[in-house]
């Protein structure tokens, strides 16, 4: 079955600490993105990855960090410099970054940091 | 300032009735309009994508309709079932260039279906 993996599921840190988010799709999708979602809040876009070892930040990039160093794989680190993390995290891809492909999302990993 | 706004907040209905969820936008430029579901827990999954040339798109029971003059969307939802809980999000891409770096999420309508 071809998807989106967002790994752990359940995430909790505490404060000062970095933690990287896990993304793996196996869609072949060129496009990769994360999202933040907060209670009673839109989804908002963190950063996105249109190619492989390139990415551009997306709204909320402050205290985030990417890498795609390979198709598949388009980790996030949440760093001490974020000052407000709990959140719950989405990763998603589309098959090309143009505008009428849907967005396929992970099932997300909901930080927590006290 | 584009902003994409939902109503209800929260819906509760009865098993196998009907409802529509409505979405007024103020994005300039358009693209398209999306409807996702998104169960509790879990990622959204895409109902429709809508461009403006299109004004309904049916996935189901799911009938999204779009009136790009009045930036107007509703999504409608027939012969509800329990499964159908979930918030339903609406997504209005709002960058013509081809990116969906610009995508403007609504804040979601919870729905409730009781038996």
């Amino acid at each position: 079955d071809g998807g989106i993996t967002q790994s752990p599921k359940y995430l909790f840190r505490k404060e000062g600490q970095n933690v990287t988010l896990s993304c793996e799709q196996n869609l072949n999708h060129d496009a990769m993105y994360w999202y933040r979602q907060d209670p009673g809040q839109g989804l908002r876009l963190i950063y996105y990855s249109q190619i492989v070892n390139d990415f551009q930040k997306g709204d909320i990039a402050e205290g985030y960090s990417v890498s795609r160093e390979k198709k598949e794989s388009f980790p996030l680190t949440v760093t001490s410099a974020q000052k407000n993390p709990t959140a719950f995290y989405l990763c998603a891809s589309s098959i090309g970054d143009r505008e009428n492909s849907p967005l396929h999302f992970g099932n997300g990993t909901r930080l927590t940091v006290t | 300032k584009n902003q994409v706004e939902q109503s209800p907040q929260s819906l509760i209905i009865l098993e196998g009735k009907n409802c529509t969820l409505q979405c007024n936008y103020t994005v300039s430029p358009f693209s398209n309009l999306r409807w996702y579901k998104q169960d509790t827990g879990r990622g959204p999954v895409s109902l429709t994508i809508m461009t403006f040339s299109e004004n309904t798109k049916s996935n189901g029971r799911y009938t999204a309709t779009l009136d790009a003059d009045t930036k107007q969307s509703s999504l409608h939802i027939t012969a509800s079932q329990l499964s159908d809980s979930a918030s339903y999000i609406c997504v209005v891409s709002g960058d013509g260039r081809g990116s969906q770096g610009n995508l403007i999420f609504g804040k979601g309508t919870k729905l409730s279906v009781k038996p």
